[in-house]
């Protein structure tokens, strides 16, 4: 089955530590996005990737990094450097242009 | 002002009963537009896409007016089921999907 697997699920670090969650997925699709999601809120875009090779900044993209060596593959790293880094994380992909998105589970991070 | 701007709620409605949820955005230039439902702590899931001469899925109907830019989401007959998070999603000229802060239902017996 086609989509979009994100992990882990649950994710708790302490103060000062860089975690990468990982997001893969088998649809073919072009473009990549990470968002997060803090309680009672939407979703604030962090990064997006168009295209293998490439990514831009989202509204809220200090203090996390990204890549995209693949394109089935879109890592996201939250570093020492977010100073609260503790939400709920989503992935998502799109055929680049049509705007309907798929997601992943979501993985949630606390920090200690 | 927001890209994209709805009324948190939360909406409190009896089953059975008709209710309907707005959506604001700013960008003229914007292509795309779909209605993205969230339970609790998951992940969102498409609801519906919104389509210029709307459309309807069973109990649900989507409407966009261009002109007001604004689109709109009619649940008749509410079900239990329906109490979610509804998330309006809005793809600019630059196709990036764009979130509202989404609208609380609660659907109560």
């Amino acid at each position: 089955d086609g989509g979009i697997t994100q992990s882990p699920k649950y994710l708790f670090r302490k103060e000062g530590q860089n975690v990468t969650l990982s997001c893969e997925q088998n649809l073919n699709h072009d473009a990549m996005y990470w968002y997060r999601q803090d309680p009672g809120q939407g979703l604030r875009l962090i990064y997006y990737s168009q295209i293998v090779n490439d990514f831009q900044k989202g509204d809220i993209a200090e203090g996390y990094s990204v890549s995209r060596e693949k394109k089935e593959s879109f890592p996201l790293t939250v570093t020492s450097a977010q100073k609260n880094p503790t939400a709920f994380y989503l992935c998502a992909s799109s055929i680049f242009g049509d705007g309907e998105l798929f997601f992943g589970e979501g993985s949630r991070l606390t920090v200690l | 002002r927001k890209e994209v701007e709805q009324d948190p709620g939360p909406f409190n409605v009896p089953e059975g009963a008709t209710v309907a949820f707005n959506c604001t955005y700013s960008n003229s230039a914007s292509q795309s537009f779909f209605w993205y439902r969230q339970d609790c702590r998951k992940e969102p899931k498409l609801l519906m896409s919104v389509y210029s001469s709307g459309n309807e899925d069973g109990r649900f109907t989507a409407q966009l007016n261009r002109a007001s830019q604004y689109i709109s989401l009619l649940i008749r007959d509410s079900k239990l089921s329906d109490s979610a998070t509804y998330l309006c999603v809005v793809n600019g000229g630059s196709y990036i999907p764009t979130f509202g802060r989404g609208t609380s239902l609660i659907v109560h017996p």
